[in-house]
């Protein structure tokens, strides 16, 4: 167990639709990352968050956003949701923005139908 | 920019070694990561090196060349249950694809 907590761990839903995966990091982390990892893909940076703000941006569609909130939690949030959509959804946090080890949830499996 | 490479499979014998290489060509580098992934499952920290030289921990050791861009895994005394991805990463936001290791009998 990482300390990192996803969740929903399974989610289907229908094209058009949209979808919240929260993220609650380890005890103590400042930092959140989210990933996207389709199937046989490696994984895809999306987007950090640290202490609030976002951090830096990577290949994220303008139809995915994510936010972090004062407690650290964070969410990613998913609309007019594409069969390609289809991903697992990882989280992971670190202490710091940089130089230390990022530990990962178990992931949130989106399947759109 | 941030490139990564490494070979997508290997294969290799239980009992054996086997070493998986990584290539990167980045800068503001602060450091090299090395994962494992099961299939499915997340991703779980193996090392982490930021100066050059052998970090040995357990039947795992990572080496890292900061001059020559250039990283390997190695895993001695292969185990059933080592199969499985192995991610190489830098600046902990862009990853390898894996290699993905199969450990036969």
């Amino acid at each position: 167990d990482s300390g990192v907590t996803q969740t929903p761990k399974h989610l289907i839903t229908a094209t058009g639709q949209r979808v919240t995966l929260r993220c609650s990091p380890r005890s103590g982390d400042l930092s959140v990352y989210w990933y996207q990892q389709s199937l046989d893909q490696g994984l895809q940076f999306l987007i950090q968050y640290y202490n609030g703000e976002e951090r830096a941006k990577g290949n994220i569609l303008e139809r995915f956003s994510a936010q972090q909130f004062p407690d650290l939690h964070s969410e990613l949030n998913l609309s007019s949701l594409e069969l390609g959509d289809s991903a697992l959804y990882f989280c992971a946090s670190s202490v710091e923005h940089s130089g230390n080890t990022i530990y990962f949830g178990e992931g949130s499996w989106l399947t759109v139908v | 920019g941030q490139n990564i490479d490494q070979p997508t499979e290997m294969t290799a014998t239980e009992g054996a070694i086997v070493q998986i290489n990584c290539t990167y060509q980045t800068s503001g580098f602060n450091g090299l990561f090395w994962y494992q992934q099961h299939a499915g499952e997340a991703p779980t920290f193996l090392s982490y090196n930021v100066l050059d030289g052998l970090e040995e921990k357990g039947r795992f050791s990572s080496f890292l060349s900061r001059s020559k861009g250039y990283s390997y895994l190695l895993l001695k005394e292969l185990q059933m249950k080592d199969s499985a991805s192995y991610l190489c990463a830098t600046g902990k936001l862009t990853f390898g694809t894996g290699t993905q290791l199969k450990v036969e009998l």
